[in-house]
C-alpha cells in the first residue's frame, strides 16, 4: 500500500507566480488535510477537505490560497502570486473515514524567489 | 485554544543511552489525543507514539515510552537505548477529540545521536 504521495517534492516559483501543490492520500482515505511548516516552526494546520468539500479551512490565509479535493484525482493546495513570505514545506496528511491517525506525505518544499 | 510547548529546542545523547524530551500542553478538554512525530533529515513526518488521555496506561512502542501525566498536562518521551537513526526533528502534537482532525504541533526537539 503506497503510502501519501506529494509533487513535487520541492517547487521554485518566482514573486506574483502561482504555486500548485498535489497530494494523493493513501488508498481507502477518504480525508485529506494540509499542513504548512516555516523554517524553525512546527507544523500549522491550513485545512481539512473530503471528497468534494472543504470541512474546516479555518488556517487557510483568507487571500491566494485555496484547496480542493475532487471526486477524481489527487488534492491540489494552489497559491496564486506568491511572495517571500510564502516559502515554507506544505505537508499532505491522510486518514481513513474512522481513524484519526495522520498519515504524512513528504512534503513540498515551496522557495518563493 | 490549545497550545503545545516543547522547551527544549535541542538535545543531544550518546549512542545506547536514554534521553527524555519534554512536552506540555494547555486544553480544557478532557477527552484528547497526544502524539509524537519524527521528522529525519529527509524531512518525512513519521508517526512515533500516541496516548489517548483517557487511558492511564502509558503507550510504549519498543524503545518509546511515553510519561503521561494529565493533571501536569504533561506528556514527554523517552527513547532507550539510543540509535544514530534516532537522530530527527522530534514533534509533540495534539488533537483535540472534538475536532478529531486539527492537529496542533510543538515547535520542535532537535535530538542528535552521538556515536
Amino acid at each position: 500500500n503506497a503510502g501519501v504521495m506529494q509533487n513535487p517534492r520541492h517547487l521554485v516559483r518566482r514573486r506574483g507566480q502561482e504555486a500548485r501543490l498535489r497530494c494523493s492520500p493513501m488508498k481507502g482515505h477518504s480525508h485529506v488535510y494540509w499542513y504548512r511548516q516555516l523554517p524553525e516552526e512546527g507544523l500549522k494546520f491550513m485545512v481539512y477537505l473530503q471528497k468534494e468539500n472543504i470541512i474546516d479551512e479555518s488556517g487557510m490565509p483568507k487571500e491566494r490560497f485555496s484547496a480542493e479535493f475532487p471526486k477524481e484525482g489527487p488534492s491540489i493546495l494552489r497559491i496564486q502570486q506568491v511572495v517571500r513570505g510564502d516559502s515554507a514545506a506544505y505537508f499532505c496528511a491522510s486518514s481513513p473515514p474512522a481513524g484519526n491517525e495522520q498519515f504524512f506525505g513528504p512534503g513540498t518544499r515551496l522557495t518563493v524567489l | 485554544a490549545q497550545t503545545v510547548t516543547q522547551s527544549q529546542p535541542e538535545m543531544s545523547v550518546q549512542e545506547a543511552e536514554t534521553v527524555t524530551l519534554s512536552c506540555t500542553y494547555d486544553t480544557s478538554e478532557n477527552n484528547y489525543y497526544l502524539f509524537w512525530y519524527k521528522q529525519p533529515p529527509s524531512r518525512q513526518m513519521i508517526l512515533v507514539i500516541r496516548q489517548e488521555a483517557y487511558k492511564q496506561q502509558n503507550a510504549t512502542e519498543n524503545r518509546f515510552s511515553v510519561n503521561f501525566q494529565k493533571a501536569a498536562k504533561s506528556f514527554s518521551l523517552k527513547i532507550s537505548d539510543s540509535q544514530l537513526g534516532d537522530t530527527a526533528m522530534y514533534f509533540c502534537a495534539f488533537d483535540w477529540g472534538g475536532s478529531n482532525y486539527k492537529l496542533t504541533f510543538g515547535k520542535g526537539t532537535l535530538l542528535t545521536v552521538n556515536p
